[in-house]
C-alpha cells in the first residue's frame, strides 16, 4: 500500500515559472523525502526533511513540512525544460522503517 | 563510487517461464529494497533487507516470487512462473540505514508475453 499521495497528478508550466507539488501522508513519520524520475530512468533523491524540521532548501528546491496536517510541498523555482520529470514523495513512517512512495506528480516544463 | 547496478536492463519472457533479476548495491549499504513500478505509478515495495535478513516481505507474492541476499551484499529476485501481470519495472535500491536516503538502480523492465 502507498502511504503518500501527491497532488496534482500532472502539472504543465512554462520555463521560468515556479512549480509547486504537494504530498499528503497518513501516519506519523521520521522523515519525508522527494525523488525525481526522468522518463525511463531510475529515481534520484532530491531532498530529505526530518519530522522536526519545517522548511529546507537545496538550490532551486524548497520543501516544507507540516506534521500537524501530515503534508509537505515541493517548490521548484525558475523551472527549466530539464526539470520535466515525475516527482515522488516518500516517507519513513515511525515504527515502520521501509521507505514508502506516493504515486507521483508528472511535471512538464515547456520551453 | 559506483552506484546501484542492476541487470539485465530489459527482459522479455513468455508466461509461465522463470526469470531472475540481479542487484549489486552500493558498498557498505546495509539496507536493500526491491520495488515494483507499474507505468504511471510510484514504486511499491516487494521486500526490504537489512544485511542478509529479509525484514519486510509482507508485499512479496510468495507463491511465485522469491528473493535472497547472500552475505548481505548482492541480491537476486526471482519469479517462477511469470504471469502477464508481472510486466513492470523492477527497481533495486540501497541505503546506509532504514528510512535514509535511497539510491536506485536503473531498473529492469520485464515484459511477459
Amino acid at each position: 500500500s502507498q502511504q503518500g499521495e501527491e497532488d496534482p497528478q500532472a502539472l504543465s508550466i512554462q520555463e521560468g515559472e515556479n512549480a509547486t507539488m504537494n504530498c499528503s501522508y497518513k501516519t506519523s513519520i521520521n522523515n519525508l523525502q522527494w525523488y525525481r524520475q526522468n522518463s525511463g530512468r531510475g529515481l534520484v533523491h532530491l531532498i530529505l526533511i526530518r519530522s522536526n524540521e519545517r522548511e529546507k532548501h537545496s538550490g532551486r528546491l524548497r520543501v516544507t513540512l507540516d506534521t500537524s496536517k501530515k503534508s509537505s510541498s515541493l517548490l521548484i523555482t525558475a523551472s527549466r525544460a530539464a526539470d520535466t520529470a515525475s516527482y515522488f514523495c516518500a516517507t519513513a513512517p515511525i515504527g515502520y522503517s521501509t521507505l514508502t512512495f506516493g504515486k507521483g506528480t508528472m511535471l512538464l516544463v515547456s520551453p | 563510487e559506483a552506484g546501484v547496478v542492476q541487470s539485465p536492463r530489459y527482459k522479455i519472457i513468455e508466461k509461465k517461464q522463470p526469470v531472475a533479476f540481479w542487484c549489486n548495491p552500493i558498498s557498505g549499504h546495509n539496507t536493500l529494497y526491491w520495488y515494483l513500478q507499474n507505468l504511471g505509478q510510484g514504486p511499491e515495495l516487494l521486500i526490504r533487507y537489512e544485511n542478509e535478513e529479509a525484514v519486510d516481505d509482507s508485499q512479496l507474492p510468495k507463491d511465485r516470487f522469491s528473493a535472497e541476499r547472500l552475505k548481505g551484499v548482492d541480491s537476486t529476485l526471482k519469479i517462477q512462473p511469470a504471469e502477464l501481470g508481472d510486466s513492470a519495472v523492477y527497481l533495486c535500491a540501497s541505503s546506509t540505514s532504514p528510512g535514509a536516503e535511497a539510491f536506485f538502480g536503473q531498473g529492469t523492465r520485464l515484459t511477459v508475453v
